[in-house]
């Protein structure tokens, strides 16, 4: 069991790019998450996967921002003409549906910072 | 909607001491689950909670369920310098998967 991996650890970008996370969940997880994480707050949600379905998107996810999960596996979370504004953590999340007792384990996340 | 506060929001204890910190909700939750955090890291799952007045310990960490279920509480016994971070409380929001987490509480450990 090698945890929820992300990647890459650290990105930086101009603004108006685009970019790329990766999450790779725990391999038997179902639950995918994504937080975006500014300094000094906690995570704030921003949406999920059961399997593949994307079951709920928090309205931080703007229109920029788009997430994936093609085979219920590993997910990609993008943003489109990035601001200074995205300049955060972003933390993927996994846990296994069905269990009565849920956890959910975080990966190291992603620190993206826009100039 | 639903929030999370945690108390104290940030404390100092001298090494050996014991701490207490709180969450509370503004609703009811099913579920807490305790995180630290270090600097650049992801939050690590210290302790999950599932039942009304559930006491749970992990090694010098123990979190219990509180009975109206709108708070959690995690202590730790004897703090020593590696406890420094942040303690973060997380629960899901009534009828959904979408866990909402608190406003943390900075530990800092004086040696």
């Amino acid at each position: 069991d090698t945890g929820v991996s992300q990647n890459p650890r650290h990105k930086i970008t101009k603004r108006g790019q685009n970019v790329t996370f990766r999450c790779d969940p725990i391999s038997e997880h179902n639950r995918l998450y994504w937080y975006r994480q500014t300094l000094g707050q906690g995570p704030e949600f921003l949406t999920y996967f059961q399997n593949e379905a994307q079951l709920e998107k928090s309205r931080l996810l703007s229109d920029r921002f788009s997430a994936e999960r093609p085979k219920g596996s590993f997910s990609t979370l993008e943003i489109q003409r990035t601001e200074q504004g995205d300049s955060a953590m972003y933390l993927c999340a996994s846990s296994l549906m069905g269990q009565i007792n849920e956890k959910l384990f975080f990966g190291s996340g992603t620190q993206l910072s826009v100039l | 909607g639903q929030q999370l506060n945690q108390s104290p929001q940030s404390m100092f204890i001298q090494e050996g001491e014991d701490v207490s910190m709180n969450c509370t909700s503004s609703s009811i939750f099913n579920t807490w689950l305790w995180y630290k955090q270090d600097p650049g890291e992801g939050p690590v799952l210290l302790i999950a909670l599932y039942k009304a007045g559930e006491l749970t310990s992990n090694g010098r960490l123990t979190a219990q369920f509180g009975i109206t279920r709108k708070d959690s509480f995690l202590n730790i016994s004897a703090s020593i310098p590696s406890d420094v971070g942040i303690y973060f409380c997380a629960g899901p929001t009534s009828g959904t998967y979408k866990y909402i987490f608190g406003t943390g509480t900075r530990l800092k450990v004086l040696a």
